[in-house]
């Protein structure tokens, strides 16, 4: 167990809805990470925070937001959802932007946008 | 910007054997962190190892080792002994301590032959 949670575990929409994906990192790590990994395809960085503010940011959508709150829980935001939007959205924490600090990773949300 | 590759897909290997999993990066940095994950059908992110870029020396755990040339910008896997539990996706992770993104390969997928 890796201490950080992802809610919820699946999620199946349809096209042009938005959901929110809901990550907790682990106990006393301040930086939150959010990847989407496609089918058998490998991790995009989307997005980073640190302590509350946005620290890196990757290819991420317009349509696609973030925030971490101040008991640094975060939250992705994914609005008109497209069929390519399926994909697998993973969370990780880490203690701090610490290089050498590895990433925790959560269990990952499975969104399915019919 | 960074990037990182794996050239190979996927690959197999006899039960017992070693494999070694091929990983080339990317930058203009000096200073950098390298890892390896490892992602089972799970789908959970299990990170295998780390190397940083100014030690030298090639880190090991257990049975995981690699071989770091940083001239080369080169970082493979090798996997000792291999076991039906090794398999898996692997990813090779690329982190700069400049703007604190963490890039991944598209990953290998390694089958374990009984």
């Amino acid at each position: 167990d890796s201490g950080v949670t992802q809610t919820p575990k699946h999620l199946i929409t349809a096209t042009g809805q938005r959901v929110t994906l809901r990550c907790s990192p682990r106990s006393g790590d301040l930086s939150v990470y959010w990847y989407q990994q496609s089918l058998d395809q490998g991790l995009q960085f989307l997005i980073q925070y640190y302590n509350g503010e946005e620290r890196a940011k990757g290819n991420i959508l317009e349509r696609f937001s973030a925030q971490q709150f101040p008991d640094l829980h975060s939250e992705l935001n994914l609005s008109s959802l497209e069929l390519g939007d399926s994909a697998l959205y993973f969370c990780a924490s880490s203690v701090e932007p610490v290089p050498n600090s590895p990433l925790h990773f959560g269990n990952g949300t499975r969104l399915t946008v019919t | 910007a960074q990037t990182v590759t794996q050239s190979q897909p996927e690959m197999s290997v006899q039960e017992a054997e070693t494999v070694t999993l091929s990983c080339t990066y990317d930058t203009s940095e000096s200073d950098y962190y390298l890892f390896w994950y490892k992602q089972p059908p799970s789908r959970q992110m299990i990170l295998v190892i780390r190397q940083e870029a100014y030690k030298q020396q090639n880190a090991t755990e257990n049975r995981f080792s690699v071989n770091f040339q940083k001239a080369a910008k080169s970082f493979s896997l090798k996997i000792s002994d291999s076991q039906l539990g090794d398999a898996a996706m692997y990813f090779c992770a690329y982190r700069s301590p400049a703007d604190d993104k963490i890039i991944f390969g598209k990953g290998t997928r390694l089958h374990i032959l009984p």
